[in-house]
């Protein structure tokens, strides 16, 4: 499957905890993304990381890739209330795959105040 | 930019109705997705155009599925006829001319019904 795949499937934690989040593939791609969605809303893009790079930071998230793996993880330090939501691990510029952006099944955090 | 725009947001139709599912991508965007998310089967890619071209279709369930990009500005999903098992948020989501290698805005999606 080219689609990646996330770990846990929920995550309870409380607040000021550090929430991780995994996300594993099997194809060659270009980058990995993690988004973000809100209960009843969109996706919202909240960092890509090239497959050339091994870390990345945004504010209280930090993604890792490691490539020869195949794997990739978001950590939010810190968590709040707010950051309650679902986060997809997103596959793009996969391998003989054109344009094509792939979404893995998703994270559900809840973050307890 | 009011970002990418998608209607209606909610549509409950009966079984066998034609649905027409409209989005508005970012302007100077040149890639547009459309996605189905159920709690089954996740988010599923259906369709992507690049330059209003449509580019693979190979998530698109079956012939009742239909997408077209007439302009840069605008691209509908009909499905005719429906049947309860489309019920699904629908999303659109359009990026820049890296497509797949920058990332994708995405609409607030369209909750269909069938009932």
């Amino acid at each position: 499957s080219q689609q990646g795949e996330e770990d846990p499937q929920a995550l309870s934690i409380q607040e000021g905890e550090n929430a991780t989040m995994n996300c594993s593939y099997k194809t060659s791609i270009n980058n990995l993304q993690w988004y973000r969605q809100n209960s009843g809303r969109g996706l919202v893009h909240l960092i890509l990381i090239r497959s050339n790079e091994r870390e990345k930071h945004s504010g209280r998230l930090r993604v890792t890739l490691d490539t020869s793996k195949k794997s990739s993880s978001l950590l939010i330090t810190a968590s709040r209330a707010a950051d309650t939501a679902s986060y997809f691990c997103a596959l793009g510029g996969i391998y003989n795959q054109g344009g094509k952006l792939i979404f893995g099944q998703g994270t559900e955090l809840s973050v307890k105040p | 930019d009011a970002g990418v725009i998608q209607s209606p947001r909610h549509e409950v139709t009966e079984m066998g109705q034609e649905v027409t599912l409209r989005c508005k991508p970012i302007s100077g965007h040149d890639y547009l997705f459309w996605y189905r998310q159920t709690m089954m089967r996740g988010l599923e890619l259906l369709i992507y155009f690049n330059n209003n071209v449509p580019i693979d279709d190979s998530g698109m369930p079956e012939d009742r599925f239909s997408a077209k990009m007439p302009n840069a500005s605008f691209s509908t999903l009909k499905i005719q006829p429906s049947e309860p098992r489309d019920s699904a948020v629908y999303f659109c989501a359009s990026s820049s001319s890296w497509g797949p290698l920058t990332e994708a805005f995405f609409g607030q999606g369209t909750r269909l019904t069938v009932v």
